[in-house]
This record gives structure tokens, sequence and C-alpha cells, in this order.
């Protein structure tokens, strides 16, 4: 049974404009949160991550919000750039445990 | 050079038929990872090693086993390959705590037939 949920497949956006990633996660226990990048024929990519002792970590064009009461968060690119089209995998841990499980991923598209 | 580095990347083996994947790593860390990744279902843990005396089974062990031969490297073996073990495995380390995230290396497609 998957602890982390990415229920969006796929998610085409027009460049400039932002693109929304969202992650469900149902495991109270995880504490820590990631998101990676994957190009094809290549491993993820660390992109960002956030603690459970805050709702929001920014870093440059990319933000993760984390809402801990409904175990629930996203990945904000703004703006999105041709080059962001990958597939995007959000993940979760206890912190001291540090075994990441990670959710089906989504692929994002940006069009010209 | 890479930082993880995996062979091979791509291999076709037939079922039945025994297979090693190697991982190797500069970056100096003591956790290694292996996952595979299928389509819907992102990537699951097969095992995990927090260091070279240290070897734990993750959520798909069944039908593998691994070989921690030193800090640097990490072995996956298919004892006897099966048709729905064909899938993308990625080798991965991290440091000690959650920060920076896991390095992953390129990854090995392997199909059996």
């Amino acid at each position: 049974d998957q602890q982390v949920k990415q229920n969006s497949p796929s998610l085409s956006v027009q460049e400039g404009r932002i693109s929304i990633l969202n992650c469900d996660y149902t495991n109270s226990m995880f504490d820590y949160f990631l998101w990676y990048k994957k190009y094809p024929a290549e491993g993820p990519t660390f992109l960002i991550s956030i603690s459970s002792i805050k709702d929001k970590n920014e870093d440059g064009r990319f933000t993760v919000f984390l809402n801990k009461s409904a175990k629930h968060l996203s990945l904000h690119i703004v703006p999105s750039q041709p080059g962001d089209s990958a597939v995007y995998f959000c993940a979760a841990s206890d912190y001291n445990d540090y075994k990441l499980s990670f959710g089906a991923g989504t692929t994002v598209t940006v069009r010209a | 050079d890479a930082d993880v580095t995996q062979t091979p990347r791509n291999r076709i083996t037939k079922t039945g038929k025994r297979i090693m994947l190697e991982c190797s790593q500069t970056k100096g860390h003591d956790r290694m990872y292996w996952y595979r990744q299928d389509p819907g279902l992102g990537l699951r843990l097969i095992y995990y090693s927090f260091d070279v005396k240290d070897i734990n089974k993750g959520e798909i062990s069944d039908g593998y086993s691994v070989s921690r031969q030193a800090q640097a490297k990490f072995s996956l073996s298919l004892e006897s390959a099966i048709p729905n073990q064909t899938a993308l495995y990625f080798c991965a380390t991290s440091e000690a705590r959650g920060n920076g995230g896991y390095t992953f290396g390129s990854g090995t497609r392997l199909t059996v037939v």
C-alpha cells in the first residue's frame, strides 16, 4: 500500500505559467519531505526538501508547501521553463530513519 | 566520473538466470540503497545498507539479495530472474541524516525474457 501518492500522472503547462504538483501521504510518522526531478535515461536528482517544522521552503523558482493537518504537500514552479519538462517524484521519510518512500511520479510537459 | 556508477546500463537476460547489478560510489556516504522503478508505481525500496555490516530488507526484497563489499560498493543479485523483475533499477547513496537528499545512479534497465 503506497504511503505517498501523486494522483496526477501528468501535467501540461504553458511556458512562463505556474506548474503546481500535488502529493499526499498517509504515514503520520513522516516528517521530512522531498521532491526529485527525473529526465529520461538519468537517475532522479534532488530538487527541494522541507521538514515538518516548516510550512514553506523556497529555492529560486521552486517552492514547496506543506500542510501537515491535511497530510498534503505541493511543489510550485514559477515561471515554468521548457527545461522543467521531466518526471517529478514526491518522497517522504522519518528524518532519523531516512528511508524514502516515493510517489508514482507526475510527468510535466512545458509547452512553448 | 559520476558520483554513483551503476553497471551494466542495460541488460537482457533469460528467465531462471542469475544476474548481478553493481553499484559504486565516490560520495563517501555510509548509506546505500537499491530501488526499482515501475510505471505507475514510482520507486520502491528493495534493500538498504546503513554501513558495511548492516543490511536490511526493503518493501519488495523477495527474489533479490545484496552484498555490501565495501563502503563504496553495493551489489544487487537476482538469484533466478523472472519476467516481472523487468524494471529500471536505481542505486542511491545518502548521508546519515536527511540532509540534501539521496544521490542516485543513472539506472540499470533490466529485461527478463
